[in-house]
């Protein structure tokens, strides 16, 4: 199975600030990626597929990039609501994997 | 509005069996693949089955390869999952998800729980 490696696995932030994340994959997987914001006591959120390609209706500050192995996920500046934890999903091969996850908080 | 609905899940004893069920509205059911994905208390997302629109290509994690069997009723705009030999580790939030494109988890219910305990 693909392993997918998130980090960090937390972060502290202050809203205005930019963060990224980073998700590497244990081998290659095109670009064939995607990012969700869960936030507590909800389903998770599809913000990014195909690597790059921002998921309808998802503020324009997500962006994704990367292919191969390695892979980001930068919210341009931080808000409120963005404070949630964040996974990358791989279904390049089956069976489809998720990062740990990113928990993003406040500083 | 897209909405997926679980239900099925409950408290049972290891070795015992659940089905549970998802219902969707909102979309073309019968061309969208779907999957199930868990999420045990307080840990990450674990992908658990994925089902072809026409049920042709069905796939499984290792976790419950041989117990869980994943099936689809595109009369009833319904999605199953039959899970056998319930372990405690089987402990989690289930999830059914409507897969739109390649690493497009879109739609997702609100989740159903399973607590296997003896």
């Amino acid at each position: 199975a693909i392993q997918m490696t998130q980090s960090p696995s937390s972060l502290s932030a202050s809203v205005g600030d930019r963060v990224t994340i980073t998700c590497r994959a244990s081998q290659g997987i095109r670009s064939d990626l995607g990012w969700y914001q869960q936030k507590p006591g909800k389903a998770p959120n599809l913000l990014i597929y195909a690597a790059s390609t921002l998921q309808s209706g998802v503020p324009s500050r997500f962006s994704g990039s990367g292919s191969g192995t390695e892979f980001t996920l930068t919210i341009s500046s931080l808000q409120p609501e963005d404070f949630a934890t964040y996974y990358c999903q791989q279904d390049y091969s089956y069976p489809v994997t998720f990062g740990q996850g990113t928990k993003v908080e406040i500083k | 509005e897209v909405q997926l609905v679980e239900s099925g899940g409950g408290l049972v004893q290891p070795g015992d069996s659940l089905r549970l069920s998802c219902v969707a509205s909102g979309f073309t059911f019968s061309s969208s693949p779907m999957n199930w994905v868990r999420q045990a208390p307080g840990k990450g997302l674990e992908w658990i089955s994925y089902l072809s629109s026409s049920s042709s290509t069905e796939k499984y994690a290792e976790s419950v390869e041989g117990r869980f069997t994943i099936s689809r009723d595109n009369a009833r705009n319904s999605l199953y999952l039959q899970m056998n030999s319930l372990r405690v580790e089987d402990t989690a939030l289930y999830y059914c998800a409507r897969r739109a494109k390649i690493a497009a988890l879109d739609h997702w219910g609100q989740g159903t729980l399973v607590t296997v305990t003896s």
